[in-house]
């Protein structure tokens, strides 16, 4: 089966950088993804990393190593709006669904 | 706004009852995905629809059951409603049922099992 470990929470100021690490156990790997949840509502995609390296999309940047199956998410100039719940995601072994971790909560303060 | 459509936004229910949680995909997305969220157990997969056939099964339990019709809209059926049931609905579509496409979700249904 697959399994994903990502902290729970994480706090953060207004302007600083945070990194949502994320470990994945698979039997067979296509890519790991990222979304985020604002409180009460829908899940919305923000990356897709399926080689290793670090893929940048404005202030939100998303690295996978497929070696130590691990990735992480950096959000960097951090805004009160970046509050949110962040799942990380990998398909299952079929690759015909996309299996989620727990998420973690993001708050940011002023 | 995804695009994705689910009816009904809220649902109150009582034990032992039966549901029907209705999805409209994206124009042009072939399939669907169920998700179950409860408070502190994150996003669980229960099933995914591709085109009109079941393609992968999740956590689903035996007492609930969906299906995708030809015009490719979905229903999720939950049926003997428990308490533990409560929980937010939500449903996905993709263009196609390739691992790691970009999922589009839907606003969810929120199930109160009294």
């Amino acid at each position: 089966g697959q399994s994903l470990e990502q902290p729970s929470e994480v706090t953060a100021v207004e302007g600083a950088i945070v990194q949502i690490n994320c470990t994945y156990q698979t039997s067979g790997f296509y890519g790991l993804s990222w979304y985020q949840q604002h409180d009460g509502g829908a899940p919305t995609f923000l990356s897709y990393n399926a080689l290793d390296g670090l893929e940048e999309t404005g202030r939100f940047s998303s690295f996978l190593s497929r070696s130590d199956s691990y990735g992480y998410l950096l959000l960097q100039e951090l805004q009160m709006k970046d509050s949110a719940s962040y799942f990380c995601a990998v398909p299952n072994q079929a690759g015909t669904a996309l299996i989620f971790g727990k998420g973690t909560t993001l708050s940011v303060s002023s | 706004d995804s695009g994705v459509t689910q009816t009904p936004k809220h649902l109150i229910t009582a034990t032992g009852q039966r549901v029907t949680l209705r999805c409209s995909p994206r124009s042009g997305d072939l399939s669907v995905y169920w998700y179950q969220q409860s408070l502190d157990q994150g996003l669980q997969f229960l099933i995914h629809y591709y085109n009109g056939e079941e393609r992968a099964k999740g956590n689903i339990l035996e007492r609930f059951s969906a299906q995708q019709f030809p015009d490719l809209h979905s229903e999720l059926n939950l049926s003997s409603l428990e308490l533990g049931d409560s929980a937010l609905y939500f449903c996905a579509s993709s263009v196609t049922s390739r691992a790691g496409e970009k999922l589009f979700f839907g606003s969810g249904t929120q199930l109160s099992v009294l």
